[in-house]
């Protein structure tokens, strides 16, 4: 079985700080790693995700997230942050293998981005 | 195709009465998820369907919820004697397996109060 621990339910940052969303995972197997967006009354986004490969993996608005094994962790970080980056961001994880993709997922970080 | 569409986003109910919830996935999606989310905590697998056939269910399915997905397409979750315990927002995603680069579409999801 996996789990997930975000390690922080809310993060406030002024707008143009850098921002690290912290998440660590428990698994006895090889999972994948995702990092999930909710805008308010909206559904879950994928911002980004871990398959294998290169262990920096980047989205198309700025975040990134870093795999490392040997920590356990997947954090996320945006150096710069915007107003619009203002949601919950969910970390989750997935065993490899031909189920591997039911999603455990974390209990969320509310990112607040004030001006 | 628009994605993942979850009917109704909002049901109000009375305590004891019974609910069903349609998600229709992404058209060429042979496998299809439900979680369900309750405040303050990130989703919570409850069920997975590949094409027609249920393959897992979580011990939080209990008896009076109910999954299916008659002809591999569209599914429905049925709740049977609402409880106040069951309101939380349902989440429905859809996959594509085998697939290398898997990643989980969700619907907007279904927000359900018992009162």
């Amino acid at each position: 079985a996996q789990s997930v621990t975000q390690l922080d339910s809310q993060v406030p940052v002024f707008e143009e700080a850098p921002v690290e969303l912290r998440c660590n995972y428990s698994s006895s197997v090889s999972v994948y790693l995702f990092w999930y967006v909710q805008y308010p009354n909206q559904g879950l986004q994928l911002l980004l995700k871990y398959l294998s490969g290169s262990t920096l993996v980047e989205s198309i608005n700025g975040f990134e997230a870093e795999f490392n094994k040997s920590q356990t962790s997947f954090h996320l970080r945006k150096p710069s942050v915007h107003i619009s980056d203002t949601a919950e961001y969910f970390c989750a994880v997935s065993e490899v293998g031909e189920y591997g993709n039911k999603l455990v997922f974390g209990a969320g970080t509310i990112l607040r981005v004030k001006s | 195709d628009t994605g993942v569409s979850q009917d109704p986003r909002h049901k109000i109910t009375k305590r004891g009465q019974n609910v069903t919830f349609r998600c229709d996935p992404i058209s060429e999606h042979n496998r299809l998820y439900w979680y369900r989310q309750t405040l303050g905590q990130g989703p919570e697998f409850l069920t997975y369907f590949q094409n027609e056939a249920q393959l897992e269910k979580s011990r939080l399915l209990s008896d009076r919820f109910s999954a299916e997905r008659p002809k591999g397409s569209f599914s429905t979750l049925e709740i049977q004697r609402t409880e106040q315990g069951d309101s939380a927002m349902y989440l429905c995603a859809s996959s594509l397996v085998p697939e290398k680069n898997t990643e989980a579409f969700f619907g907007q999801g279904t927000r359900l109060t018992v009162v």
